[in-house]
């Protein structure tokens, strides 16, 4: 059974970086787009952008100048880095694994506040 | 960005009802639409891809339609499992764009 785990701190200040990390488990990281999607509270879902496993990328617009994604094969883990936060990048943080650009699997999501 | 409504975005139902969702884009899809289920604490599940496709594992009541901007979600018999929420997922065109998310629960 495929699983994914978010990890990273769950306490980021205003203007750092904020760093996640998804661990794969169960399955093959190979030949897969890897999402990562957030959603602050009480708000819809945003898609942050991906990661092929050969490294090659795709940002949402919205987020692209502040967003660095990279992946560890033989760690069967990638990472998202979101820079120069404020307090509307508070959000449930999802990792999701996409099949083409279908998400047939995804964390549980870890929290993530910005806040001094 | 390409727009996802929901409606209703919210609903109260009991266990053995019907349940429809609906789901508009703002430019035509085709059929590039998944529907999720999202329980509090639990990861997203998949239940439909490609606007009709029922997930592996996936219960055949739950079932989807549509293409092009228009789509229908439909719970036949809700079960007791089925109260959470329901998102649509438009995967036509970068980037990516979900649906604002239908509440499905107890009457």
């Amino acid at each position: 059974q495929v699983h994914l785990q978010e990890s990273g701190p769950g306490l980021v200040k205003p203007s750092e970086t904020l760093s996640l990390t998804c661990t794969v488990s169960g399955g093959s990281i190979s030949s897969f787009y890897w999402n990562w999607v957030r959603q602050p509270a009480g708000k819809g879902l945003e898609w942050i952008g991906r990661i092929y496993t050969s490294g090659s990328t795709s940002y949402n617009p919205s987020l692209e100048s502040r967003v660095t994604m990279s992946i560890d094969t033989s760690k069967k883990q990638f990472s998202l880095s979101l820079t120069s936060v404020t307090a509307a990048d508070t959000a449930v943080y999802f990792c999701a694994r996409a099949p083409q650009s279908i998400f047939d699997h995804w964390g549980q999501g870890t929290l993530v506040t910005v806040s001094a | 960005d390409i727009q996802m409504t929901q409606s209703p975005s919210s609903l109260s139902a009991s266990v053995g009802d019907k349940v429809t969702i609906t789901c508009q884009a703002s430019q035509d899809i085709t059929n590039y639409l998944n529907w999720y289920q999202h329980k509090p604490g639990k990861p997203p599940k998949l239940l439909i891809y490609d606007a009709s496709n029922l997930q592996t594992g996936v219960p055949s009541r739950f079932h989807g339609s549509g293409s092009g901007t228009d789509f229908t979600f439909t719970i036949n018999s809700l079960q007791p499992e089925d109260f959470a929420t329901y998102f649509c997922h438009q995967y036509a065109i970068l980037p990516f764009t979900f649906g604002p998310g239908t509440t499905v629960d107890i009457k």
